[in-house]
């Protein structure tokens, strides 16, 4: 049972290039979110999508940032013109849709990120 | 500020007990998570607690949660070098979002 797959895991682009960063959910989970995370900083939240719907994109930079999760294929977070600020660790994560069940936890499991360099 | 806040940095010795703490302030959470980030790797979910209870045991980790207060701890018994990593506090709100902490750098030494 394969878990979240992301890639890909190591990603170089120069200025103004675009990135395109994929995320595969664990088998039967329906729900994505998007994290970043800046060398020596926390995890900051981006973006949540359910299957063709963004839920929650509190998180997103306002330009040149998106995000889409088709009803077949992976999620796909884009930066279109990539800056060196952008260079960080973006992690995927996937939860099924039980998220109201007391017993459940409803846990996220992460993929193991994709290292975007800007150059 | 931040809505999860953690102390980020901590350092023990081999064999002692770590204690990480972590600050919430979404009193709606449903539940709180701890995750362990080694260097270079993925979160990995070490546990979580359900926020109708107050202590959650599993093997060497013991999590306390203080509603009242908003305050979560992670307790590691018999701290060994390989707990070395970055430990996450997690808060999962009634809409399914989850917000994390900038994380503590646990740093074991023999």
């Amino acid at each position: 049972n394969a878990g979240v797959m992301q890639n890909p895991r190591h990603l170089v682009r120069r200025r103004g290039q675009e990135a395109r960063l994929r995320c595969s959910p664990m088998k039967g989970h329906s729900h994505v979110y998007w994290y970043r995370q800046l060398p020596e900083e926390g995890l900051k939240f981006m973006v949540y999508l359910q299957k063709e719907n963004i839920i929650d994109e509190s998180g997103m930079p306002k330009e040149r940032f998106s995000a889409e999760f088709p009803k077949e294929g992976p999620s796909i977070l884009r930066i279109q013109q990539v800056v060196r600020g952008d260079s960080a660790a973006y992690f995927c994560a996937s939860s099924d849709n039980n998220h109201r069940g007391q017993g459940s936890g409803n846990t996220i499991y992460f993929g193991e990120g994709s290292w975007l360099t800007v150059v | 500020g931040e809505d999860v806040e953690q102390s980020l940095f901590l350092s023990v010795r081999e064999g002692d007990s770590s204690v990480i703490n972590c600050t919430y302030t979404d009193s709606s959470s449903t539940y709180l998570y701890w995750y362990k980030q080694e260097p270079g790797a993925g979160l990995q979910l070490l546990t979580y607690i359900f926020s109708n209870m107050d202590m959650k045991q599993d093997q060497r980790l013991t999590v306390l949660l203080n509603k009242k207060d908003k305050h979560l701890s992670l307790r590691i018994a018999d701290t060994q070098t390989g707990d070395s990593a970055i430990y996450f506090c997690a808060e999962r709100g009634v809409n399914n979002d989850m917000r994390f902490g900038a994380g503590t750098r646990l740093t074991v030494k023999p």
